[in-house]
């Protein structure tokens, strides 16, 4: 079945660090690609999205580019904050006939210090 | 006011016990979902509704079970608690087109632990 598979954490940077969190996936269609972010205590809310090959998604200065050729949907960021720090989860959607089901990776923490 | 609301947030409870976790949505979608998380394992699917006449199991459907009491309204019950139930449990909704694209919208989890 599909799955996704992210890097393990915690990833401890210092503020203005480049970021990236690594993300596979594995499917048998052309499925559309989710980053989700959770910050402490709260539920997850979507940070950006891909739903075709080449695409890029971005927000809040997070990238991620849909690769089909590597099954790969990395997230990055050029300079993080402390505010950044959070658990980040990466996601599919399959598009059979029960589109909008998401299937999740791990997640991974990342924790910014000043 | 937050769009998907859960009650209880926190619960601790007895093995053996039922428990129903509530969720309520304003946004107007037809599809809810039910998730638990656990450390290590993101989010796993338990269940999940397209419409108030359509239930489905998810990946994890064992040990629970679901009701779509109303469009804005999905809870989620635990007939007979045990230990490996305590989990992070979230509810959450989507639009109704037929494509993969729609964003899902989380509430904001319940912790719950059985003793």
């Amino acid at each position: 079945g599909d799955s996704v598979t992210q890097m393990e954490g915690p990833v401890t940077l210092s503020e203005e660090a480049f970021l990236t969190i690594n993300c596979t996936y594995t499917a048998t269609g052309y499925p559309s690609l989710f980053w989700y972010v959770q910050y402490p205590g709260e539920g997850l809310q979507l940070l950006l999205k891909a739903t075709k090959a080449d695409d890029k998604g971005s927000n809040k200065g997070f990238e991620a580019t849909y690769r089909k050729e590597t099954t790969s949907f990395h997230l990055e960021k050029g300079s993080v904050q402390v505010s950044d720090s959070a658990v980040y989860f990466c996601a599919l959607s399959d598009r059979g006939n029960q589109g909008g089901k998401l299937i999740f990776g791990q997640g991974t923490e990342l924790s910014v210090k000043p | 006011d937050a769009d998907v609301t859960q009650t209880p947030r926190n619960r601790i409870t007895k093995t053996g016990k039922r428990i129903m976790l509530e969720c309520s949505q304003t946004k107007g979608h037809d599809r809810m979902y039910w998730y638990r998380q656990d450390p290590g394992l993101g989010l796993r699917l338990i269940y999940y509704s397209f419409d108030v006449k359509d239930i489905n199991k998810g990946e994890i459907s064992d040990g629970y079970s679901v009701s779509r009491q109303a469009q804005a309204k999905f809870s989620l019950s635990l007939e007979s608690a045990i230990p490996n139930q305590t989990a992070l449990y979230f509810c959450a909704t989507s639009g109704s087109s037929q494509t993969s694209t729609d964003t899902q919208y989380f509430g904001p989890g319940t912790r719950l632990t059985v003793l």
